[in-house]
């Protein structure tokens, strides 16, 4: 259990599909991230928000839209999605001025 | 460009020590990080070192030359539970953009 609760674990969906993907986070932290990890690649940082504000602008297709409602719970939106999106979304945590980043177990998507 | 550098993956025997670099060169340097990631799992907090110099934890300790752009993970008396991927990420001048490694995975053989 680390404190950041994301739903649902798995996921497939075809390219016409509109899903989302819940994060949900119980640390009382500020900031929050979505982040896209593909195999034997650098985990890529998708979003970033810290007291619900969006703060970071990084080059992201449309076709993911987040969403941060509150401070503890995070969305990302997907629609039209295509294959080379496949990968495990993980959503992440931390005080808005903390050094320490806390994930949660992912997201497995697969697009067909 | 940043870009951070570590070896895909290593092999080392349980009981043994194991030494997993990690090299970077960024526009900017506020702290390294080190991650293990177990296989389908989420990556967790190993250690965090911003000034030069070792910081022990443990079996495992962390080492930084910011004059070199050079970090060490050191995990020593090795379990068959260290199998997994570890991540190094250095955090530029944002508190939130952390620029991460591919990982290396760590096999450890009986």
């Amino acid at each position: 259990e680390t404190g950041v609760t994301q739903t649902p674990r798995h996921l497939v969906m075809g390219m016409t599909n509109k899903k989302s993907l819940k994060c949900e986070q119980h640390l009382g932290h500020n900031a929050m991230y979505w982040y896209k990890q593909s195999a034997k690649k650098p985990l890529e940082l998708m979003f970033v928000y810290s007291l619900e504000e969006r703060v970071e602008n990084n080059s992201v297709p449309s076709r993911f839209s987040p969403e941060c409602p509150n401070s503890s719970h995070l969305f990302l939106h997907l629609h039209t999605l295509q294959p080379e999106d496949s990968a495990l979304y993980l959503c992440a945590s931390s005080q808005a001025s903390g050094n320490t980043i806390y994930f949660g177990e992912g997201s497995w998507l697969t697009v067909v | 460009g940043q870009n951070i550098d570590q070896p895909t993956e290593m092999t080392a025997t349980e009981g043994a020590i194991v030494q997993i670099n990690c090299t970077y060169q960024t526009s900017g340097f506020n702290g390294l990080f080190w991650y293990q990631q177990h296989a389908g799992e989420a990556p967790t907090f190993l250690s965090y070192n911003v000034l030069d110099g070792l910081e022990e934890k443990g079996r495992f300790s962390s080492f930084l030359s910011r004059s070199k752009g050079y970090s060490y993970l050191l995990l020593k008396e090795l379990q068959m539970k260290d199998s997994a991927s570890y991540l190094c990420a250095v955090r530029r001048d944002s508190n939130y953009q952390l620029i991460w490694g591919a990982g290396t995975k760590l096999i450890i053989k009986p």
